[in-house]
């Protein structure tokens, strides 16, 4: 079966602050794509990030960035130097290549206090 | 600027009524998607089609029925509105898995529709 689990219901940060979103999948396929979407109280998810199962390098965007380790399945995000406008619901999800599903976490909720 | 546009924000419907929720993207894509997210349990797929009028079901897809008679139109139908099928429904679309490897893309998500059942 697959799963994606997203352990931290809620984070609460002060701006400025670092903080990482912890992201742990489950899946017996060796071909795979993970990916990260934000959705800012307007409601609408924004794309951050695919990663396929060949490429554990890591990648920096900005302020993101995003750590892949296969050993132990998990799928990282950190945000650095947090800001106000990074208050955000964000989804880790794992896609099953050969498929057309996409299975989803239940979501961190990011709070940024300014 | 790429676009997937649902037909209400906002819905209020009344037990046991026929609810049609539409979904339009302009980006040309094959795969459109219904999701259905419900605190704590994430985005949980209703129903996705691959091509004009096919579908197949998701992981929910019980009290629900699609239709995609268009490339860019996807339609959402309950066909007896109940109470636990208030919900906030998402839409999306992406273009069809690439390659050997049949690589996911990035999915683009409408704003989605808050829909209350009384």
């Amino acid at each position: 079966a697959q799963k994606v689990t997203q352990a931290q219901t809620e984070i609460s940060v002060v701006e400025k602050e670092d903080v990482t979103l912890d992201c742990v999948y489950e899946t017996r396929d060796t071909t795979y794509y993970l990916f990260w979407y934000k959705q800012p109280p307007s409601g609408e998810l924004v794309f951050l990030i695919r990663r396929n199962s060949f490429d554990e390098q890591n990648e920096i965007s900005g302020r993101y960035s995003w750590n892949f380790q296969k050993s132990t399945s998990s799928f990282n995000f950190t945000i650095t130097a947090s800001q106000v406008v990074d208050s955000a619901v964000y989804f880790c999800a794992l896609f099953k290549s050969g498929t057309y599903k996409y299975i989803f976490g239940t979501g961190t909720r990011l709070k940024v206090l300014a | 600027d790429v676009k997937v546009t649902q037909s209400s924000r906002y819905l209020v419907k009344r037990t046991g009524e026929k609810v049609f929720l539409e979904c339009v993207q302009d980006m040309d894509h094959e795969n459109m998607f219904w999701y259905r997210q419900d605190p704590g349990l994430g985005l949980r797929l209703i129903y996705f089609s691959y091509d004009v009028k096919m579908k197949e079901k998701g992981d929910i897809p019980e009290g629900y029925s699609v239709s995609r008679e268009k490339k860019e139109r996807f339609s959402l139908i309950l066909e007896s509105a109940s109470t636990n099928q208030t919900s906030m429904y998402l839409c999306a679309s992406s273009p069809p898995p690439t390659g050997l490897a049949g690589a996911g893309g990035e999915q683009f998500f409408g704003p989605g529709t808050r829909l209350t059942v009384l």
